[in-house]
């Protein structure tokens, strides 16, 4: 059983589209997040959610929202996508809220714009 | 930069040899973690050691903590090819907030 898993694995999407990543844990976890590795690895928080409260919110395009219905999900909508967004987005969860408990993440959704 | 710096960017060995791998940071944390990233995959969480911890063990895997240098050290004994990957460490601030740093990239040749 996947304890993270996100969706879908690869998207190969236009400049200008919307596209949107979901993301569900079946841990019983409080916090997710969204992280974004670019091309030389580097790992950068985007969002942290809190039993479906936003909790994190790092200095992202606001083309990038959010979206928590519960807190066993936390989904990722890209509005008018741009080359810059290539990347992979990772989906994370953790037991706590702050105070660096270990996170559990998914396989990554790696997006490509053209 | 927020993020730490590991050391070295890249790692080439011989199976059966030892890897060592170091992080640096530049404030304070609560805890330091390491990870794991394998092709293609999601990050693993290998070992967390505590800011008043100075040595932890789990398996082949040893970590090393400095505050007063502010640095951490991963050392896998008697690598496998298996243990090809990607190794990151991750400082937790008083915010909460787990910053990665940049990855060292592992080949452990067979």
């Amino acid at each position: 059983d996947t304890a993270v898993s996100q969706t879908p694995k690869y998207l190969v999407t236009q400049m200008g589209n919307d596209k949107s990543i979901k993301c569900e844990q079946n841990l019983g976890h409080d916090t997710m997040y969204w992280y974004k590795q670019d091309s030389k690895k580097f790992l950068k928080i985007m969002f942290s959610y809190n039993n479906k409260e936003l909790i994190i919110n790092e200095t992202v395009p606001n083309r990038f929202s959010p979206k928590s219905p519960d807190k066993a999900h936390l989904n990722l909508h890209i509005n008018s996508l741009e080359l810059g967004d290539s990347a992979v987005y990772f989906c994370a969860s953790s037991p706590a809220e702050g105070f660096g408990s270990p996170l559990h993440f998914g396989n990554g959704t790696r997006l490509t714009v053209t | 930069s927020q993020q730490g710096e590991e050391d070295p960017q890249a790692l080439s060995i011989q199976e059966g040899e030892n890897a060592t791998m170091n992080c640096s940071y530049k404030t304070s944390i609560n805890n330091l973690q390491w990870y794991r990233q394998n092709s293609g995959r999601g990050l693993v969480h290998l070992i967390l050691i505590r800011s008043n911890e100075r040595e932890k063990h789990s398996g082949r895997l040893r970590v090393t903590l400095d505050t007063s240098k502010k640095s951490s050290s991963l050392l896998i004994t008697a690598s496998r090819a298996a243990d090809t990957a990607s190794y990151f460490c991750a400082r937790s601030s008083n915010t909460g907030k787990l910053i990665f740093g940049q990855g060292t990239t592992l080949q452990v040749k067979p």
